[in-house]
């Protein structure tokens, strides 16, 4: 079974400032994907980014990149430049699949972040 | 194309009713993904369609869910006898389904069971 931990409730940041989301995961399958989504008060799930176990170098996706460290089995997002509208809840999420190809996902528990200006 | 829609937005009904809740896709994907999120909690897989046929439910889907995919175009999600305890976001994904693509959610259908 996956299993994914993010063990920060809430985050605070300042407006511009960067802000690590940490994310560990837990799984027996050598193949699997990890995803951050996020998620406004509106409720939608938006992707930011990807990353796949066999993929040698970290994601990057504009102010977005990913720290991936499998030996730990950790996926850290980091948010550089933060922006008011960054704040929303972040979810980490694994699939069983690498590459994208099956959104069967699991989920964690969310971290609120809040950006002050 | 304006993405995932999902219908109605809210849903409140008393405990006992039974409700149905649409989702259409992004026209060219052939996934359909069906997750249940409750409050405090992140997104839980329920079921998927390739097409029409759907290919796995999660045992959190008991006997009183039901989902379809007629003719792999829209799905709906059928809640039989509700409970208070199926008070929750129901969201629906789709994707292409092929490697290095990414789905799409809809803005979910929250449902109240009073």
């Amino acid at each position: 079974a996956q299993k994914i931990t993010q063990t920060q409730p809430g985050m605070f940041v300042q407006e511009k400032e960067a802000v690590t989301l940490d994310c560990t995961y837990d799984t027996s399958d050598p193949s699997y994907g990890l995803f951050w989504y996020k998620q406004p008060s509106s409720g939608e799930m938006i992707f930011l980014i990807y990353q796949g176990s066999y993929d040698q170098q970290n994601a990057t996706e504009g102010r977005y990149s990913l720290n991936f460290q499998k030996a730990r089995k950790s996926a850290n997002l980091v948010i550089s430049a933060s922006q008011l509208g960054d704040s929303a809840m972040y979810f980490c999420a694994m699939s069983y699949e690498p590459g994208g190809s099956n959104y069967k996902l699991t989920f964690g528990k969310g971290t609120l972040l809040t950006v002050n200006p | 194309d304006t993405g995932v829609s999902q219908n109605p937005r809210h849903k409140i009904t008393k405990r006992g009713q039974n409700v149905t809740f649409r989702c259409d896709p992004i026209s060219e994907h052939n996934r359909l993904y069906w997750y249940r999120q409750t409050l405090g909690q992140g997104p839980e897989f329920l079921t998927y369609f390739q097409n029409e046929a759907q290919l796995e439910k999660s045992r959190l889907l008991s006997d009183r869910f039901s989902a379809e995919r007629p003719k792999g175009s829209f799905s709906t999600l059928e809640i039989q006898r509700t409970e208070q305890g199926d008070s929750a976001m129901y969201l629906c994904a789709s994707s292409l389904g092929i490697m290095n693509t990414e789905a799409f959610f809809g803005q979910g259908t929250r449902l109240t069971v009073v």
